[in-house]
């Protein structure tokens, strides 16, 4: 099955820096990667997908990049604000294995 | 609304005593799938139905069991509960296995003493 490897396990950010989050997976055939945000004792959510047929989809201040060749996406968030700190978890399409999620934490 | 509901959201047990978490969507969705997240290692799958009376191990079945005899359906057993099976379990359904987003219940706390 798919292997996704995600980094950094924590990452803390000043208000208004930009955080990356970055995944790896090793299933060549994979073409869907979604990206789920979950807040505190919430259920996680999609906030952001691309298909591998995009490099690069924005939607306000996420965005992700994927690079085939190399086998990686990122999300990238802009402008971070206190109400980003959540844990975010990578997926790669072909069994919704996720990765072991990122724990941001937007300082004021 | 399109949900995933989950029941109980909280469970406390002890060792042995036999518990089902049930789950249930409405949204005609054919593949659903069980978490269990732990402190550290993200949400590792236990087991997951591509539809109806099909269903195949995840990551880390051990100690668990499932069922779908309804499309909606999909229970989560757990036959002799043990202390390492406390966890924050999570429910999901997706309308296809891949490519498409996956809907996740509220959530199950489960601790076994």
């Amino acid at each position: 099955g798919e292997n996704v490897e995600q980094h950094p396990s924590t990452l803390s950010v000043q208000e208004g820096d930009s955080a990356v989050i970055k995944c790896t997976y090793s299933d060549s055939a994979s073409n869907y990667f979604p990206w789920y945000k979950q807040e505190l004792g919430k259920r996680p959510q999609l906030i952001i997908d691309i298909r591998s047929n995009v490099g690069e989809k924005k939607d306000q201040r996420i965005a992700v990049t994927l690079n085939k060749t190399a086998k990686h996406f990122s999300l990238h968030i802009t402008e971070t604000q206190p109400e980003d700190s959540a844990v975010y978890f990578c997926a790669a399409s072909n069994d919704m294995r996720f990765g072991a999620g990122t724990r941001l934490t937007v300082k004021p | 609304e399109a949900q995933v509901t989950q029941n109980p959201r909280y469970l406390i047990t002890v060792t042995g005593k036999k518990l089902t978490v049930t789950c249930s969507q409405n949204m005609n969705h054919e593949y659903m799938s069980w978490y269990r997240q732990d402190p550290g290692l993200g949400l590792r799958q236990i087991y997951y139905s591509m539809n109806v009376e099909v269903t195949d191990k995840g990551d880390v079945p051990e100690g668990y069991k499932v069922s779908r005899k309804e499309k909606r359906n999909f229970p989560l057993i757990l036959e002799s509960p043990s202390p390492n099976q406390t966890s924050l379990y999570f429910c999901a359904s997706s309308l296809q296995r891949v490519h498409t987003e996956a809907f996740f219940g509220q959530g199950t706390r489960l601790t076994v003493v």
